[in-house]
């Protein structure tokens, strides 16, 4: 079974500074990775996936992500904080099992990030 | 590329009462999925089909509740006997699967639900 592990509910950063929303993931296979960003009354949007290929993934807005499959970690940074990336992020796990085999992603329980001016 | 789209926004139901939720996929994609978000939680997996074909349902779809996708286009979400247990936000998505796509899902806005 497949499980992720979204550590801190609530960051708080000052504008400008750095951003680290952390994630952990088990699978049995190799994953595939992603991150979502929830506004308030929104659906998701994705901000950046990996799948194969470079471990380091840049996404929308600035973010990106380093997978390390060593630590089974997939932890998402920004350079530089905006006002504008307040909102929910999450993490999410599926593989492939097949043409039509399982898709479903796993998600963690989501990054409210807060930025304070 | 209109997105995906869901309709409605947001219900509001007595409990007992049956309740059912539309979403329209991005056109050529042909998976669709339905997940459910409680309060402070991430999305979990409910239901998810390629084209009409509904290829796999989660423990968490009781009998209470039905998806169809009868054409292979929009689907419909239906919950019978709406319990307070229910209330949450109801999200579709939708992908392609032209290769490299990777599984990479496209969610709509979500309908809120709220069981009294």
């Amino acid at each position: 079974a497949q499980s992720v592990t979204q550590l801190g509910s609530h960051v708080s950063v000052s504008e400008g500074a750095l951003v680290l929303l952390r994630c952990n993931y088990s699978s049995s296979v190799p994953p595939y990775l992603f991150w979502y960003v929830q506004y308030p009354n929104q659906g998701l949007q994705l901000l950046l996936k990996y799948t194969t290929g470079a471990t380091l993934v840049k996404g929308i807005n600035g973010f990106e992500a380093e997978f390390k499959k060593s630590e089974t970690s997939f932890h998402l940074t920004k350079p530089s904080a905006h006002m504008s990336d307040a909102a929910e992020y999450f993490c999410a796990v599926s593989f492939i099992a097949g043409d039509t085999g399982r898709r479903a992603l796993t998600f963690g329980s989501g990054t409210r990030l807060q930025v304070q001016p | 590329d209109t997105g995906v789209s869901q309709n409605p926004r947001h219900k509001i139901t007595k409990r007992g009462q049956n309740v059912t939720f539309r979403c329209d996929p991005i056109s050529e994609h042909n998976r669709l999925y339905w997940y459910r978000q409680t309060l402070g939680q991430g999305p979990e997996f409910l239901t998810y089909f390629q084209n009409e074909a509904q290829l796999e349902k989660s423990r968490l779809l009781s009998d209470r509740f039905s998806a169809e996708r009868p054409k292979g286009s929009f689907s419909t979400l239906e919950i019978q006997r709406t319990e307070q247990g229910d209330s949450a936000m109801y999200l579709c998505a939708s992908s392609p699967t032209r290769q490299g796509a990777n599984n990479e899902q496209f969610f709509g806005p979500g309908t809120r639900l709220t069981v009294l």
